[in-house]
């Protein structure tokens, strides 16, 4: 199994500022990478895509990848007790690992109104 | 919308018993997962399918088999249930589209073996 690291937290943050969550990984041939988001008692839901090097940005959130540190990251702005959830980082498929689909182990996000 | 649908949310079964777990999408995906979910250890790989019949281990196949006769079913079973099986089960589906494809995730089935 390929390795994707994450804090698990739990991280807490108050309304209103940026959440940070990060993701290593082991497989320098993992080029894209998935954030999910899963609140308690339900299933992890999409939430941010990125292959590129650099920032991706869709609303509030903001994905980071820099393949050359293995690192990834996810960017929460203006955050909201809505945001509170296990945040799960997956590098997509490649190589060897054919369609397996890994996980992270999750960071908890607690927003605190 | 696209759904993956998992047969029951909530099962107590007893130790020893065979349990079926049914999962079915409807966006014509080839691939389909099995994980289970523990506090602290996360999303972990028990089975995946690649095509009708297809199918391989994750990381923690042992206690666990599957099924996959038609390309929108994927089952897995329990064949003896035993205390440390349970968990939260997720079944998952997606299209092969190299690295660009994402999970899709069914409600989960929370089993309870007692």
């Amino acid at each position: 199994q390929k390795e994707v690291e994450q804090n698990s937290g739990p991280l807490s943050v108050p309304e209103g500022a940026i959440a940070s969550l990060n993701c290593t990984y082991s497989d320098r041939g993992s080029q894209s990478f998935f954030w999910y988001r899963q609140y308690s008692g339900k299933s992890p839901e999409l939430i941010m895509f990125i292959y590129s090097n650099g920032d991706k940005e869709d609303g509030r959130f903001t994905a980071q990848l820099n393949k050359a540190s293995q690192y990834v990251s996810l960017l929460i702005r203006d955050s909201q007790p809505s945001d509170s959830a296990t945040y799960l980082c997956a590098p997509a498929p490649v190589g060897d690992t054919g369609n397996q689909f890994y996980f992270g182990t999750g960071t908890s996000l607690t927003v605190i109104p | 919308d696209v759904k993956v649908t998992q047969s029951s949310r909530y099962l107590v079964k007893r130790t020893g018993e065979k349990v079926f777990l049914e999962c079915v999408q409807d966006m014509d995906h080839e691939n389909m997962f099995w994980y289970r979910q523990d506090p602290g250890l996360g999303l972990r790989l028990i089975y995946f399918s690649y095509d009708v019949k297809m199918k391989e281990k994750g990381d923690i196949p042992e206690g666990y088999s599957v099924s996959r006769e038609k390309k929108e079913r994927f089952s897995l079973i329990l064949e003896s249930a035993s205390t440390n099986q349970t968990s939260m089960y997720l079944c998952a589906s997606r299209a092969y589209e190299g690295w660009t494809g994402e999970l899709f995730f069914g409600e989960g089935s929370r089993l309870t073996v007692l």
